[in-house]
């Protein structure tokens, strides 16, 4: 089945650091990669649709100019938390639909545990 | 946002018996989708059921749709303590966004 690598898992950084979060497709290329935050015991929340070579679509209440997301080529996503602050403290997950098969299920990367001290 | 409600939040059974929750939703949907979650994990596609569907099965699941009613279910048959997981339902518009529910927290006990 497809897979989706995301990297780092965990990462703990000081307030006003920015963190970089990569999403890969390994064996199928996603034009689309969306990305969600999710907080503990809770629902898994729409936070953009990233777009391979064009601007990334965010949803209501999301600062792009918080949260950037790069989709450069067809086979990789990152998602930059910039000056990021414990408020920001989130599990990270992204996701992407295989192009290829126009299928409609969605793969999932492994999240990222960020911690904002 | 989220696009609807999942029940019961959180369900305890023994191995052997029959899991079910319910998932409804507001808006028109192009097809529905069930996931589940280990804690502190990425999500796992479990079984998609289109909107002009009404049942389907896949293994020891099975999935109905009730568009009238907005709702579905997830019946996850003879569980394992295995089948310990989150359980949430998603819900496609046309085009291809994915709105997930609350989740209904799934604890199976040997």
């Amino acid at each position: 089945g497809a897979v989706v690598s995301q990297h780092p898992s965990r990462v703990i950084c000081k307030s006003g650091t920015s963190v970089k979060i990569e999403c890969r497709s390994l064996d199928f290329q996603a034009t689309t990669m969306f990305w969600y935050r999710q907080f503990p015991k809770q629902s898994l929340m729409l936070m953009a649709t990233s777009n391979e070579g064009s601007k990334a679509t965010y949803e209501q209440g999301v600062e792009k100019d918080k949260f950037l997301i790069n989709h450069a080529s067809l086979t990789l996503s990152t998602l930059t938390v910039t000056s990021a602050h414990p408020e920001d403290s989130s599990f990270y997950i992204c996701s992407a639909r295989d192009t290829d098969r126009m299928g409609e299920k969605l793969f999932f990367g492994s999240g990222t545990q960020l911690s904002v001290l | 946002s989220q696009q609807g409600e999942e029940d019961p939040q959180a369900l305890s059974i023994q191995e052997g018996e029959n899991a079910t929750m319910n998932c409804s939703y507001k808006t028109s949907i192009n097809n529905l989708q069930w996931y589940r979650q280990n804690s502190g994990r990425g999500l796992v596609h479990l079984i998609l059921i289109r909107s002009n569907e009404r049942e389907k099965h896949s293994g020891r699941l099975r999935v109905t749709l009730d568009t009238s009613k907005k709702s579905s279910s997830l019946l996850i048959t003879a569980s394992r303590a295995a089948d310990t997981a989150s359980y949430f339902c998603a819900t496609s518009d046309s085009w291809g966004k994915l709105q997930f529910g609350a989740g209904t927290q799934v604890v199976v006990t040997p």
